[in-house]
Order: C-alpha cells, then sequence, then structure tokens
C-alpha cells in the first residue's frame, strides 16, 4: 500500500530565507508526483509535475526535485516572501499511465514571516 | 474560464438528512475527480470518471455515498442518510490529462 509522507507538518521562516519540504513515499512503482498549494479555505492549486522518469522541475522560484528509487522527493522554495505562506501536499500517481489514483500526504503548513 | 464550480459552498444538516453536492467541470475536461479532507485522514480520493464513466469508486466509503455523472459538464455526490463523521470538506476537480485543476470545495457540517 502506497504510503506518503511530508515532514516537517509545519514550518515557520523568516522572509528571505530558502527552505525545502520533504515528501517520503513507500512504493517507488510511481507514474509521477505534483506538488500543490492550498490556502486556507481554498482548493488545491497544482505547482509542479514530475514524470518518473525525471529528476527535476522549476518553475521561478520553486524547484522539485525526485529520486524514485529512495522515495523521495523535495520543494525548494528560494528567497520565501510572506505570500508564499500555505500549505504544500505533495501527492504520488500510482501505477503505469494517467489514469492511476494521486495519494496525498498529509501536508507542510509554511508560515513565512515578514 | 471560471474554472471548476462546485455547489453549496457550506452545507449544515442535521444527522440522517440527505446532501447533494454538485460539480461543474472546467469545459474540456475529460475526467472529474471526488476528494473528502479531514483532519485525520488528510485528503482521500472518492471516486473518478473519465469521459463521464466511473471508473475507481474503490474510495467511497459505504453504500450511503453515491456519485452520478450524467453528462460532461456536472456531477452530484450524495450522501444519504449523513452521519456526523462526514463532516468535511469535499472537493471536486477536473483534469484535461495529467494535471487536476481543483474547485473551492464544499465545508459539510452534519450535526
Amino acid at each position: 500500500k502506497q504510503e506518503v509522507t511530508q515532514i516537517p507538518a509545519a514550518l515557520s521562516v523568516p522572509e528571505g530565507e530558502n527552505l525545502v519540504l520533504n515528501c517520503s513515499f513507500t512504493d517507488s512503482a510511481i507514474y509521477n508526483l505534483q506538488w500543490f498549494r492550498q490556502d486556507p479555505g481554498k482548493g488545491l492549486t497544482s505547482l509542479l509535475l514530475i514524470q518518473s522518469s525525471q529528476r527535476e522541475q522549476t518553475s521561478g522560484r520553486l524547484n522539485a526535485s525526485l529520486d524514485k528509487s529512495s522515495g523521495r522527493s523535495t520543494l525548494y522554495i528560494a528567497a520565501s516572501q510572506p505570500g508564499d505562506s500555505a500549505t504544500y501536499l505533495c501527492a504520488v500517481r500510482r501505477g503505469s499511465s494517467n489514469t492511476g489514483k494521486l495519494i496525498f500526504g498529509q501536508g507542510t503548513t509554511l508560515q513565512v514571516k515578514p | 474560464d471560471a474554472g471548476v464550480i462546485q455547489s453549496p459552498r457550506h452545507e449544515v444538516t442535521e444527522m440522517g438528512q440527505e446532501v447533494t453536492l454538485r460539480c461543474k467541470p472546467i469545459s474540456g475536461h475529460n475526467s472529474l475527480f471526488w476528494y473528502r479532507q479531514t483532519m485525520m485522514r488528510g485528503l482521500e480520493l472518492l471516486i473518478y470518471f473519465n469521459n463521464n464513466v466511473p471508473i475507481d469508486d474503490s474510495g467511497m466509503p459505504e453504500d450511503r455515498f453515491s456519485a452520478k455523472m450524467p453528462n460532461a459538464s456536472f456531477s452530484t455526490l450524495k450522501i444519504q442518510p449523513s452521519e456526523p463523521r462526514d463532516s468535511a470538506v469535499y472537493f471536486c476537480a477536473s483534469s484535461p490529462k495529467e494535471t487536476q485543476y481543483f474547485g473551492p470545495g464544499t465545508r459539510l457540517l452534519v450535526l
């Protein structure tokens, strides 16, 4: 059974700091991995999607890496801003096609202090 | 595009009542997903449809839950009868291929 774990559960940093969020999964047979952002009271917004054959993806100040063999992914946020405050969730897609289920971690709640 | 639309945004009901949640996916997306989010269990997939056909309903907790997608622009999730443990935020998401686009959610409270 695929399990996705995110550590830490919560993180508070001063503005401008670079930070890393961690995601681990127990079954390396994944199709892809996605990072989402969730603001309080809102739905999820997709940030980055990494295919199982890829090592990393970048979008602006965000960089996500994937090490499938060790069951780990990281989300790197450069020069953090108060607007980055949100809950970040990672999700792995099971199986060998894009129709597999997404299994979500519990999320890391980030607070960036001005 | 207005994004995924869900209604109602909030629902408060009494135990035993029927609850119907509604979703309008983004036009052109051929997959639709229903999720439930709670503090204890996080985000869980309940059911998903591809081209209006249910593909995987293994996440539906019990027979009290049912979902339909009569056409490409509308889906419902029904709980009958509702119980206090069904209280959660229910999200609908749609997808053209792999990236999923989430609606704002329906916050359900069953008293």
